[in-house]
């Protein structure tokens, strides 16, 4: 139930295109939703984050589509960049007192110029 | 930048020994955790301090342990190295507040465990 699952493992997009990295899980207490980038021999750094109350949240060309009935959220890169090429991480937390973090495996995520 | 150093940055070790892994979180924060990452895996968590006391621990044994001190500095002590131990060992900072937390990560600490 503390499950957080990430698919695919892996994505190839074209320069300009659109990348779609989906994630769900099952405990309804999580309210906070992260998306972390990391790059090789880089922590993570946050991206974007979510909470529950919102479908979406863009910031410049990312954005998270939240579906709270379905217990799933996905991060979109619009006009993705060779730049962009990392490994994705999706995570969630709820404020239990220790906030700690639900890593997904994460998406590598390659673009292609 | 994070703010958030960790060091050292690689390290080798053999199994059955002792590490100490260092993090220096950024001025003001109250809160660090320590996550493990393996190799193409998310990271786990480890344990969190919050003002330089446990806050919270996830599936790791007793051989794993820390400290958080008043300078926002913080260890990770790992006794009886396994094997397994082998991977990079993530820093967070954060400040506590109503709704959750923001976490800021540092680049890491790699162990490789021989």
């Amino acid at each position: 139930q503390q499950q957080v699952k990430q698919s695919p493992q892996s994505l190839i997009v074209q320069k300009g295109g659109i990348s779609i990295i989906n994630c769900a899980y099952e405990n309804t207490a999580f309210d906070y939703f992260p998306w972390y980038q990391q790059f090789p021999g880089k922590g993570p750094a946050l991206l974007i984050a979510i909470r529950p109350d919102v479908s979406e949240k863009k910031e410049g060309r990312f954005t998270i589509s939240f579906n709270k009935s379905a217990k799933q959220f996905s991060l979109h890169i619009m006009d993705s960049q060779p730049g962009d090429s990392a490994t994705y991480f999706c995570a969630a937390s709820y404020s239990s007192g220790t906030y700690k973090y639900i890593f997904g495996t994460g998406t590598r995520l390659k673009v292609l110029a | 930048e994070t703010g958030v150093t960790q060091s050292p940055t690689h390290l080798i070790k053999t199994r059955g020994q002792q590490v100490t892994l260092r993090c220096s979180s950024q001025s003001g924060h109250n809160t660090v955790s320590w996550y493990q990452q393996a190799l193409g895996q998310g990271p786990q968590f480890i344990f969190q301090y919050y003002r330089e006391e446990e806050n919270g621990r996830g599936n790791f044994p007793p051989r794993f342990s820390g400290l958080q001190f008043p300078n926002y500095s913080s260890e990770l002590n790992v006794n009886a190295l396994e094997l397994d131990d082998s991977a990079l060992y993530l820093c967070a900072s954060s400040v506590r507040t109503a709704h959750n937390e923001k976490l800021f990560f540092g680049s890491g600490t790699q162990l490789s465990v021989l």
